[in-house]
């Protein structure tokens, strides 16, 4: 059954190096996602994508941070300049079709800032 | 105010027992789904609840849903060791389109043999 990949399964960081998170989507899917879920707390949505394009960000999705699909297979999310808080589980997902639909999880990266 | 939230926060019941979790949310919804997360694991889909639909089941999972009352609840009969893990609800509010979803906090499930 086709799955959402991430690399690293890990990454230990400083405070203030850049760090990309590396995902691959469902390969049908046309509908990317990323969310966060700091250590003990909800999974948070960072931002979603679709058409070569960010569809929606939250409010946690700052100038820092930033989303590309650089070729067809890769979601990639880009943190240019860590923070200690930026510590969290990072979920890629991805969809079939838009809302009204499952979202399918990776298995996350877990980034640690230092 | 928080879309999605579960209680119990936690609940501990004994192999073999049922296990039933509740969702609320404010906001009229599309859909709501269900989530596992093992500890420190990533998100396993269960299940999807339309708005226009009012139960669903599969396996030993049953969900219900209540648009009047805006509350979900999933069922586990029968639990097993390997159902311990956090349960989460999601909902997904939008209008079309990539649709952000909104988790609760969660409900942490032990299944004590």
């Amino acid at each position: 059954e086709p799955e959402v990949t991430q690399t690293p399964s890990h990454q230990v960081t400083q405070m203030g190096q850049e760090v990309i998170l590396r995902c691959v989507p469902i390969s049908n899917h046309l509908y990317f996602y990323w969310y966060r879920q700091i250590l003990g707390q909800k999974v948070e949505f960072l931002v979603s994508f679709y058409n070569n394009e960010i569809s929606e960000k939250s409010e946690i999705f700052d100038d820092q941070f930033s989303v590309e699909r650089p070729d067809g297979s890769n979601f990639t999310l880009k943190i240019r300049s860590t923070k200690l808080e930026d510590s969290a589980m990072y979920f890629c997902a991805s969809g079939r079709q838009g809302g009204r639909e499952t979202q399918y999880f990776g298995p996350g990266t877990r980034l640690l800032v230092l | 105010s928080q879309q999605g939230e579960e209680d119990p926060q936690a609940l501990s019941i004994q192999e073999g027992e049922n296990a039933t979790m509740n969702c609320s949310y404010k906001t009229s919804i599309n859909n709501l789904q269900w989530y596992r997360q093992n500890s420190g694991r990533g998100l396993v889909h269960l299940i999807l609840i339309r708005s226009n639909e009012r139960e669903k089941h599969s396996g030993r999972l049953r969900v219900t849903l209540d648009t009047s009352k805006k509350s979900s609840s999933l069922l586990i009969t029968a639990s097993r060791a390997a159902d311990t893990a956090s349960y989460f609800c999601a909902t997904d509010a939008g209008l079309g389109g990539a649709q952000k979803l909104v988790f609760g906090q969660g409900t942490r499930l032990t299944i004590n043999p």
